[in-house]
């Protein structure tokens, strides 16, 4: 059971394609995430929206665009991505901004395959 | 910067065997430590979370103690069942990074009936 739903859960894109990734969160939650998860690599953090606002972009190339129109919904844009872009797509939320004690809820994630 | 070490998999055992998971940290500060676990096909769940030295996380028989001594969180349980066949993450959070979870690699867990 989860209050964090992800869709597409499998994409295959091309390089030149534009695609988007969506996360939808039930929890009644003032934060949103978005993660990569790669082979054999820890999840890197990419994203991190407040109340609608990003406060955290670690270093991720423009390729992706994250959009954050209510607390509630959380879109990952997608365009001219590369091969090793390939990985798993995690979204999560959290309570409140700013907790370090916060439990993070993650969705399910979305398997993308950029050929 | 913060980071998280684990124990490398993937790990291997018997049904009743008892399980012990390795994560040591480096942090600035006091930070936050959990253990998520990510069963096949799905995303991380909380399994449980310290957030103060020497308290004891525990949840559907699993437990780690936050040890500052030692800077470890071992995740432990007596009698695995097939059923905790998974992918385990430890992570740390602290009050300079609220929202940022650092991860360790992740250990592969399979139980055998």
């Amino acid at each position: 059971e989860t209050g964090v739903t992800q869709t597409p859960r499998h994409l295959v894109m091309g390089m030149t394609n534009k695609k988007s990734l969506k996360c939808e969160q039930h929890l009644g939650h003032n934060a949103m995430y978005w993660y990569k998860q790669s082979a054999k690599k820890p999840l890197e953090l990419m994203f991190v929206y407040n109340f609608k606002e990003q406060t955290e972009n670690n270093s991720v190339p423009s390729r992706f665009s994250p959009e954050c129109p209510n607390s509630s919904h959380l879109f990952l844009h997608l365009h001219t991505l590369q091969p090793e872009d390939s990985a798993l797509y995690l979204c999560a939320s959290s309570p409140q901004g700013g907790g370090f004690t916060d439990t993070q809820y993650f969705g399910p994630g979305t398997r993308l395959t950029v050929l | 910067g913060d980071s998280v070490t684990q124990m490398e998999g993937p790990v291997t055992l018997s049904e009743e065997a008892f399980l012990t998971i390795n994560c040591t940290y480096t942090a600035t500060g006091y930070p936050s430590l959990f253990w998520y676990v990510q069963y096949p096909g799905e995303g991380l769940q909380l399994l449980l979370k310290a957030t103060k030295a020497d308290d004891k996380g525990s949840n559907k028989g699993f437990e780690a103690t936050y040890r500052k001594e030692t800077t470890s969180f071992h995740l432990e349980k007596g009698s695995v069942q097939v059923s905790d066949s998974a992918v385990y993450f430890c992570a740390l959070a602290t009050i300079q990074g609220a929202q940022k979870l650092v991860f360790g690699q992740g250990t592969r867990l399979t139980i055998n009936p």
